[in-house]
C-alpha cells in the first residue's frame, strides 16, 4: 500500500453509463492528480488540484469531470465515454505542485476502466 | 512534452548493476531530475531525486554530470523484481511548472 487508495481496481462500463472513480489519500498531502495511461502510450496528465482548486486542465474532454471535495479525496466522473477511452487511470498526491516538499507524488494502483 | 531522452529498452543480468543513462541538454538551473518506475500495470513509484549533488538511498544512486545534461540511475544489484519501466523527468522549482511529466521511459528487463 502507498498510502493512495483507488477504487474500484476494475470498471467495465457501457457508452451511456455514468460512473465515478475515488481516490482517497492519508498522506497529508495538499495536491492531488489524475493521469490517464493508455496501452503503450506514456501517462498523461489530465487533472491537477491544489488546496481543493482546481490548477490546471490539460484539454481533457468535459464527459471527463473531476470533482475534489477535500485535501483527501478526489473524484472522476465519467459519462458518455468512447471506447478509446479504456486505460489505466492513476491517482496521485503531493505537497503543493510548486514544490518538492516530499520527494514528489505518490501514487495509487490506478483503476483499469474498459468502455464497451 | 517530455524533456529528457532515455533508451528504450535495456537488459541487466541478476545480480549485476544496471546503469540507465538519461539525457536532459536543455535543463535550466531550477529543475530537478527524478526518477521513477512502473512496475506492470501498478503506479509509478518513486526512486530518487537530484539536482547537481550525487544521491544514494536505499534504492538506487543518481550520478548527475557536472554540466547537468546528462544522469545515470544505478541500481547496485539488480533483481527480477526491478524489471519495470523505468522513467526520468525534469521538474521546475516553483511555479506552475512543477507537474510530473511523463516521458516513454525506459524498459529494464533483469534476466537470470
Amino acid at each position: 500500500e502507498t498510502g493512495v487508495t483507488q477504487t474500484p481496481r476494475h470498471l467495465v462500463m457501457g457508452m451511456t453509463n455514468k460512473k465515478s472513480l475515488k481516490c482517497e489519500q492519508h498522506l497529508g498531502h495538499n495536491a492531488m492528480y489524475w493521469y490517464k495511461q493508455s496501452a503503450k502510450k506514456p501517462l498523461e496528465l489530465m487533472f491537477v488540484y491544489n488546496f481543493k482548486e482546481q490548477t490546471e486542465n490539460n484539454s481533457v474532454p468535459s464527459r471527463f469531470s473531476p470533482e475534489c471535495p477535500n485535501s483527501s479525496h478526489l473524484f472522476l466522473h465519467l459519462h458518455t465515454l468512447q471506447p478509446e477511452d479504456s486505460a489505466l487511470y492513476l491517482c496521485a498526491s503531493s505537497q503543493p505542485s510548486w514544490g518538492h516538499g516530499n520527494y514528489g507524488y505518490t501514487f495509487g494502483s490506478g483503476t483499469r476502466l474498459t468502455v464497451v | 512534452d517530455a524533456k529528457t531522452t532515455q533508451p528504450p529498452s535495456m537488459d541487466c543480468a541478476e545480480g549485476r548493476a544496471a546503469n540507465l543513462p538519461c539525457n536532459h541538454s536543455t535543463i535550466s538551473g531550477n529543475e530537478y531530475v527524478y526518477w521513477y518506475r512502473q512496475i506492470h500495470s501498478q503506479g509509478p513509484q518513486y526512486i530518487i531525486h537530484g539536482l547537481k549533488n550525487n544521491e544514494t538511498n536505499e534504492m538506487a544512486s543518481l550520478i548527475i554530470t557536472e554540466d547537468r545534461k546528462s544522469s545515470t540511475l544505478i541500481l547496485p544489484h539488480a533483481t527480477l523484481r526491478d524489471t519495470a519501466v523505468y522513467y526520468c523527468i525534469v521538474r521546475d522549482y516553483g511555479g506552475s511548472q512543477g507537474n510530473l511529466i511523463f516521458g516513454k521511459g525506459t524498459k529494464l528487463s533483469v534476466k537470470p
